[in-house]
């Protein structure tokens, strides 16, 4: 069963804008993780920020953060001031505690930043 | 403070043979785990070590098998290569043992070709 949800493959934003990025999951686990990797065409996947299940606040991790609505089961990446370097594509993940340990990935969404 | 390590960055090999690739974590990271990005199928969990013991496998065949060392290091290996192998193989360190609460740091990844 898909546990975690991206809708939109690709999405256009311009330089110096906001742009959220949609991502949906589905556990019955109390206890979990939420992550957000963005991976450049290099490869690597770099982590951008975490929230966790029993957080109160949404996380903040410089231009990023997470509008994290729990019983929506959302977990929405902002990005703030876009920059040309944002272009790449970005996962939404989540671990849960009593399930298997592996982090399951949504399929990803194509962010390009246009100038 | 070094990243995640993956050795070899790229690597093709012949359908019947084996790959062993290699992956570093961050020091004092005591989980490893890996991951194959395919276009077709995204990120799929392989497996997931924590040390030295496997603690999660993910729905592959017993061609993927993996190990850890006693200093964290993990290396997987993939014996009877076949065409659909050819992927981009991730591996993630995270600091301790519960799971739904830690960040996993990726390395830049194997590519890995297979003719």
């Amino acid at each position: 069963a898909q546990k975690i949800t991206q809708t939109q493959p690709g999405m256009f934003v311009q330089e110096k804008e906001a742009v959220t990025l949609d991502c949906t999951y589905d556990t019955s686990d109390p206890s979990y993780g939420l992550f957000w990797y963005k991976q450049p065409s290099s490869g690597e996947m770099i982590f951008l920020i975490y929230q966790g299940s029993y957080d109160q606040q949404n996380a903040t991790e410089g231009r990023y953060s997470l509008n994290f609505q729990k019983a929506r089961k959302s977990a929405n990446l902002v990005i703030s001031a876009s920059q040309l370097g944002d272009s790449a594509m970005y996962f939404c993940a989540m671990r849960e505690a009593h399930n298997n340990n592996d982090m399951r990935f949504g399929a990803g969404t194509r962010l390009t930043v246009k100038p | 403070k070094a990243g995640v390590t993956q050795t070899p960055r790229y690597l093709i090999k012949t359908r019947g043979q084996q790959v062993t690739l290699s992956c570093s974590p961050i020091s004092g990271h005591r989980s490893v785990s890996w991951y194959q990005q395919t276009p077709g199928q995204g990120l799929q969990f392989l497996f997931e070590y924590f040390s030295e013991t496997q603690r999660n496998k993910g729905n592959f065949p017993g061609r993927f098998s993996g190990r850890q060392f006693s200093n964290s290091r993990s290396e997987m290996n993939v014996s009877t290569l076949e065409l659909g192998d050819s992927a981009l193989y991730l591996c993630a360190s995270s600091r301790t043992g519960e799971i739904a609460n830690t960040e996993a740091f990726f390395g830049q990844g194997t590519r890995l070709t297979v003719v």
